[in-house]
């Protein structure tokens, strides 16, 4: 079975250009997150989603940072323009449920600002 | 005082060796926990949920303390296979990934 899918899996651009990462979860699953990981601050939620709509986003770090879930089976998190330090690994995962079942990630988007 | 809080480590112990990790929480309404596993380079990975009676799966036992507000996980005979990040995971409105536990196991 397909887990969750990502793309781009590497992204480099220059900063103030916009960013879309791309997520495709799991079928049948109704929750979907994007987390952000860096070094110095660990794994952040960032936004998530429950039956297509968007429950919390008080992670989101700023306006420059938008994420969309058009359909079950697709969500795009934006960052426009971008900085360089939201360079991180961003990471979108997908669940049964809302916040207590167990989440399965996909493989992660490495995006660089310079 | 962080909302879930673990020692970074790392944590260097030999094969064979019985390694336990703590992850202490503030937010006393919390009502699901997990251990997730992340590997270098690599997504997290669901290791286990924990329950309030407490879980073993093979040489992976968790705990749940309500009333200290902690869990742990133990690793028993520890495998050069188990060398990973080990980050504990707190749900009640919101999910709050810890900042991980990085365990070496050598030979």
């Amino acid at each position: 079975d397909a887990g969750v899918i990502q793309s781009p899996r590497h992204e480099v651009t220059e900063m103030g250009q916009e960013v879309t990462l791309r997520c495709k979860p799991i079928s049948g699953h109704n929750s979907l997150f994007w987390y952000r990981q860096t070094m110095m601050r660990g794994l952040e939620l960032l936004i998530y989603f429950n039956n297509n709509v968007p429950i919390d986003d008080s992670g989101m770090p700023e306006d420059r940072f938008s994420a969309k879930m058009p359909n079950a089976s697709f969500s795009t998190l934006k960052i426009q323009p971008s900085e360089p330090r939201d360079s991180a690994v961003y990471f979108c995962a997908s669940s049964f449920m809302q916040l207590n079942q167990p989440q399965h990630f996909g493989d992660g988007t490495r995006l660089s600002i310079l | 005082r962080k909302e879930v809080e673990q020692d970074p480590g790392p944590f260097n112990v030999p094969e064979g060796a019985t390694v336990a990790f703590n992850c202490t929480y503030s937010n006393s309404a919390s009502q699901s926990f997990f251990w997730y596993r992340q590997d270098c380079r690599k997504e997290p990975k669901l290791l286990m949920s924990v329950y309030s009676s407490g879980n073993e799966d093979g040489r992976f036992t968790a705990q749940l303390n309500r009333a200290s507000q902690y869990i742990s996980l133990l690793i028993r005979d520890s495998k050069l296979s188990d060398s990973a990040t080990y980050l504990c995971v707190v749900a009640s409105d919101k999910l709050i990934f810890g900042t991980g536990t990085r365990l070496q196991v050598f030979p």
